[in-house]
């Protein structure tokens, strides 16, 4: 059974950094490409981020580039999500997600990041 | 960036109802596309990928359709545990971009 637990979400002030994580289990890890999705409070949902299996290839949104760094540990089978500069506009909570080669994007719990003096 | 023009935004419907959202690509994203369901407090849940697949263990009632660039979600017969909000998502270029949603009420 494929499991995603995201951690690492907290109150942080405007500027401020945080790296959340993601502990995957149940599949084989490095097979897959893996990403990050936000939902800001009562609003849709928002890609984020992805990093390929082998994690030569990133990718980010616009909203995020130049602020945000994905990673990945294939030993740990954990992926991370490294934010700097953080904007209130960031508040959200955070979803990982498992999806390439596979269609089936399976989603985290989600950990909430919340961005305010 | 393809957008993902999804409708109705919202919409109320007795139980054993037909409902159906649609969902339009800016351009074609060759069925590469998944419908889920949120409950509020919950994290989205895989109803149905690649257009047209049911994902393990949901329920019959819901299907998915369409082609190139237009989309179609149904659900057969509503249930009153359906009430949620439902999204489509593309994922055949980056960024993968999403439907606007539709929170679906039962009368």
């Amino acid at each position: 059974e494929v499991q995603l637990l995201e951690s690492g979400g907290d109150l942080v002030q405007p500027g401020g950094s945080l790296r959340l994580s993601c502990a995957a289990s149940g599949f084989t890890f490095y097979d897959y490409a893996m990403s990050w999705v936000r939902q800001a409070p009562g609003k849709g949902l928002e890609w984020v981020s992805s990093i390929s299996g082998s994690g030569g290839k990133t990718y980010y949104a616009d909203s995020v580039k130049g602020r945000f760094t994905i990673s990945r540990d294939n030993s740990k089978n954990i992926v991370y999500l490294q934010m700097n500069s953080l904007r209130a506009e960031d508040t959200a909570v955070y979803y990982c997600t498992k999806d390439r080669p596979s269609s089936k994007f399976y989603w985290g719990q989600g950990t909430l990041v919340a961005v305010s003096s | 960036d393809i957008q993902m023009t999804q409708s109705p935004s919202s919409l109320s419907a007795s139980v054993r109802d037909r409902v159906t959202i649609t969902c339009q690509a800016s351009q074609d994203i060759n069925n590469f596309l998944n419908w889920y369901q949120q409950k509020p407090g919950k994290a989205p849940k895989l109803l149905i990928y690649d257009a047209a697949n049911l994902e393990a263990g949901v329920p019959s009632r819901f299907s998915g359709s369409g082609s190139g660039t237009d989309f179609t979600f149904t659900i057969s017969s509503l249930q009153p545990e359906d009430a949620a909000t439902y999204y489509c998502q593309q994922y055949d270029n980056f960024p993968y971009t999403f439907g606007q949603g539709t929170n679906l009420e039962i009368k």
